[in-house]
């Protein structure tokens, strides 16, 4: 079945400092992946997707680049600030899952910044 | 862009009594509805999937009569946890996949507490 593996937290960074996260698939065939962001008490708000492999999704200077021949879609920034401090998830929808393209989850990386 | 209105965002509830949760797609219609659980410092948990006009598909481990799921209009699901008892307490959260471009968007989240 589908799966996503997160790199565990929590993170801890002072402000400027270059984030990375790490995370991993499997799927069955072509999936889509995405970044979600939540800040606390709230929900998830899309961060960034890639739907096909060597895409770049980015946003608010994170990036993150769908590479089918490792399997991955590491999450970056290059200079982090303290409203940047949330949860991240990554996340896939595979549509030959056949499960009414439904989101596989993974964990959840817990990034806090300090000033 | 696209919205889900999500409420209420905090219920405070008796156990024995039952709660509704509200997703409204306010400026799209929602193909598809997931519902959520969320506990503390931890992922989220696909509880169902529901299409406009049918019955809910519910994960393994999910009890269908105990977490009812109405999906009666492309724009509007419900949750209501039946008969709800502290261990029903959690984070739940709503999200709706759009019939356009196969976007998803997330509710704002439903904090609900059983004393």
């Amino acid at each position: 079945g589908d799966s996503v593996t997160q790199m565990e937290g929590p993170v801890t960074l002072s402000e400027e400092a270059f984030l990375t996260i790490n995370c991993t698939y499997t799927a069955t065939g072509y999936p889509s992946l995405f970044w979600y962001v939540q800040y606390p008490g709230e929900g998830l708000q899309l961060l960034l997707k890639a739907t096909k492999a060597d895409d770049k999704g980015s946003n608010k200077g994170f990036e993150a680049t769908y590479r089918k021949e490792t399997t991955s879609f590491h999450l970056e920034k290059g200079s982090v600030q303290v409203s940047d401090s949330a949860v991240y998830f990554c996340a896939l929808s595979d549509p030959a899952s056949r499960n009414d393209y439904k989101l596989s989850f993974g964990a959840g990386t817990t990034v806090t910044v300090r000033a | 862009g696209a919205v889900v209105s999500q409420h209420p965002s905090r219920v405070i509830c008796k156990s024995g009594t039952s709660v509704k949760i509200e997703c409204r797609s306010l400026d799209f219609q929602a193909t598809t509805m997931f519902w959520y659980r969320q506990f503390p410092k931890q992922s989220l948990m696909l509880m169902a999937t529901s299409n406009e006009g049918s019955k809910a598909t519910y994960e393994q481990g999910v009890e269908k009569d105990k977490f009812l799921i109405n999906h009666a209009s492309l724009t509007l699901s419900t949750l209501t946890v039946t008969s709800a008892h502290p261990e029903d307490s959690s984070f739940y959260i709503c999200s709706a996949r759009r019939r356009t471009n196969y976007g998803y968007t997330f509710g704002s989240g439903t904090r609900l507490t059983v004393v």
